[in-house]
């Protein structure tokens, strides 16, 4: 099974700066398999990331992600009041789905 | 517009049953491979289940694997996650996801699942 690890745990920043979210992976993850959710407190996950890159519909462009092999990172360009909360990366491989432990955004 | 709508959570002592649905709308629910993911109190999620569109396939976590079963009913629109011989640790908020491939493209708003005696 393919272990996510997430960093920072947490990240305390000021609206309007900039987030660098890393998730790295045990072993190789095909960039297509590679995603990532934004969830806020009592609220579902919400996806914001496919195929490492590709935002999902109704994601603002300030969100992007990049990456590939073992090392992906999510980037915040600057934050809004709304981006305040738990970032997970996942992955498929052999019919496994997995996710990181999360990153918390606080603000600072 | 995508909705999909979890039930059937609630306390069941360590050892007994519980059946989940999620019904779901705004989507060609037979075309989508559909999974159940789980979040313990205060923790990550955790993908525990999914099925294909037909039902044909279907893949399981191995926390779970011999105890639950999913499944699916496309002539109601409506998901299930049987759980059986519940431990303490399987207390969670059960979600369920509509799958495309690798990837959780829409999300219900999840049902708690408490085990305790």
């Amino acid at each position: 099974e393919i272990v996510l690890t997430q960093s920072p745990g947490t990240l305390s920043l000021s609206p309007g700066e900039r987030a660098t979210l890393s998730c790295r992976a045990s072993q190789s993850v095909s960039s297509s398999y590679l995603a990532w959710y934004q969830q806020k407190p009592g609220q579902a996950p919400r996806l914001l990331i496919y195929g490492a890159s590709s935002r999902a519909t109704g994601i603002p462009d300030r969100f992007s992600g990049s990456g590939s092999g073992t090392d992906f990172t999510l980037t915040i360009s600057r934050l809004e009041p709304e981006d305040f909360a738990v970032y997970y990366c996942q992955q498929f491989g052999s019919s496994s789905w997995t996710f990181g432990q999360g990153t918390k955004v606080e603000i600072k | 517009e995508v909705q999909l709508l979890e039930s059937g959570g609630g306390l069941v002592q360590p050892g007994g049953s519980l059946r989940l649905s999620c019904a779901a709308s705004g989507l060609t629910f037979s075309s989508y491979a559909m999974s159940w993911v789980r979040q313990a109190p205060g923790k990550g999620l955790e993908w525990i289940s999914s099925i294909s569109g037909s039902a044909v396939s279907t893949f399981y976590a191995d926390s779970v694997k011999g105890r639950f079963t999913i499944s699916r009913d496309n002539s109601k629109n409506t998901l299930y996650l049987q759980m059986n011989s519940l431990r303490a640790e399987d207390t969670a908020v059960y979600y369920c996801a509509s799958r495309v491939l690798a990837y959780f493209d829409y999300w219900g708003q999840g049902t708690l699942v408490t085990v305790s005696s």
